[in-house]
């Protein structure tokens, strides 16, 4: 069946620093790909999507591009701020019906 | 304001003792879905609907279960909590096909 895989983690970086988090995954036909955010003490939100191959999302100087020749999504940002501290998941919708798939999730820890 | 509302937040309870987590959302979203999140284990899928009367089970949905009788809510029932069902449970919906999931704040429950 489709699947995500994610580095896990967790991740620490000085404040500034650049930031990749790696995801790839498995799918039949052609997935909708998605990073999620989620904070401490609440629920998941989106941060960043792409529907098609080379698609690049972007979000609060976060991008991610679709690509399927390596069946990658990575998530970069180029300075991370202490407020990007979070555990990051990623997505995509499944082939079959409108199902979501997740990744285990990726703690962020950026300090000052 | 679009959002999805769980309730409770909090809930401790006993063993064997019935309970209902009430999910709605004001986005008139077909696909709504349960999720349990736990350490180590990422968000794991219990049930799905994709609209009013249909409902399919997730990855984990033992011991759950679910109702849609009202495109707004979707109610998560447990009908003989086991401690094994400790975990933090989010409720998410989405508009549909390749549409981004919303969540709720999520219900941490807490099973003795």
């Amino acid at each position: 069946g489709d699947s995500v895989t994610q580095m896990e983690g967790p991740v620490t970086l000085s404040e500034e620093a650049f930031l990749t988090i790696n995801c790839t995954y498995t799918a039949t036909g052609y997935p909708s790909l998605f990073w999620y955010v989620q904070y401490p003490g609440e629920g998941l939100q989106l941060l960043l999507k792409a529907t098609k191959a080379d698609d690049k999302g972007s979000n609060k100087g976060f991008e991610a591009t679709y690509r399927k020749e390596t069946t990658s999504f990575h998530l970069e940002k180029g300075s991370v701020q202490v407020s990007d501290s979070a555990v990051y998941f990623c997505a995509l919708t499944a082939t079959y019906g409108q199902n979501f798939v997740f990744g285990p999730g990726t703690r962020l820890s950026v300090l000052p | 304001e679009a959002q999805v509302t769980q309730n409770p937040r909090y809930l401790i309870t006993v063993t064997g003792k019935k309970l209902t987590v009430t999910c709605s959302q004001n986005m008139n979203h077909e696909y709504m879905s349960w999720y349990r999140q736990d350490p180590g284990l990422g968000l794991r899928q219990i049930y799905y609907s994709m609209n009013v009367e249909v409902t399919d089970k997730g990855d984990v949905p033992e011991g759950y279960k679910v109702s849609r009788k009202e495109k707004r809510n979707f109610p998560l029932i447990l009908e003989s909590p086991s401690p094994n069902q400790t975990s933090l449970y989010f409720c998410a919906s989405s508009l549909g096909l390749n549409s981004p999931l919303h969540f709720g704040n999520g219900t941490r429950l807490t099973v003795t």
